[in-house]
């Protein structure tokens, strides 16, 4: 069946540092790709998407790219800031699932001033 | 409404007890998601409605589990007999229809004590 991977938590990470949070997935067909990030105290909001093999989401300085050879979809800032500590998701839908989205267990990141 | 209103927010439930958690999605959406979250987990998908019609309610983990939208538009989630292991956050997702954003409710925390 259809199934998200991501690297465990929690992150730690000094402002500013680099950040690579790795998610892999096993689907049949081709799913829409999906990060979701849920901050203390708040609802689960989407951070970015990408529906094709090789296309490129982004939002608020983060990214990810689709790739389907290996069927990772990391997300990656190239300097985090204090607000951006948060618990990280990342999602598939499935080809005509209706929407219903499928996630992988969280990532929490922490960031340090 | 501006977005997504789960009530209530907390529920303490005695085991053995009824318990019925409602959502109210964005005005005009189409599609209602029900997910639930166990602690330090991601969400687990465990039913689906396109307007009044439950498409897809493969997740609901036992018939203790019984979801509802009979005008297509709120919708309540009632668990019966509750259980310790039901204890989790409930999330209500909606979206125009199943290709666009879902956006998604504060949850119902509901804890079996």
């Amino acid at each position: 069946g259809n199934s998200v991977t991501q690297m465990e938590g929690p992150v730690t990470l000094s402002e500013e540092a680099f950040l690579t949070i790795n998610c892999t997935y096993t689907a049949t067909g081709y799913p829409s790709l999906f990060w979701y990030v849920q901050y203390p105290g708040e609802g689960l909001q989407l951070l970015l998407k990408a529906t094709k093999a090789d296309d490129k989401g982004s939002n608020k300085g983060f990214e990810a790219t689709y790739r389907k050879e290996t069927t990772s979809f990391h997300l990656e800032k190239g300097s985090v800031q204090v607000s951006d500590s948060a618990v990280y998701f990342c999602a598939l839908s499935a080809y005509n699932q209706g929407g219903k989205l499928i996630f992988g267990q969280g990532t929490e990141l922490s960031v340090k001033p | 409404g501006a977005g997504v209103s789960q009530s209530p927010r907390y529920k303490v439930a005695k085991r053995g007890q009824d318990v019925a958690l409602r959502c109210d999605p964005i005005s005009g959406h189409v599609s209602l998601f029900w997910y639930q979250q166990a602690l330090g987990q991601g969400p687990e998908f465990l039913t689906y409605f396109q307007n009044e019609a439950q498409l897809d309610k493969s997740g609901l983990p036992s018939d203790r589990f019984f979801a509802e939208r009979p005008e297509g538009s709120v919708s309540t989630l009632k668990i019966q007999r509750t259980q310790q292991e039901d204890s989790a956050v409930y999330l209500c997702a909606s979206s125009g229809d199943g290709n666009t954003e879902a956006f998604f409710g504060q949850g119902t925390r509901l804890t079996v004590v």
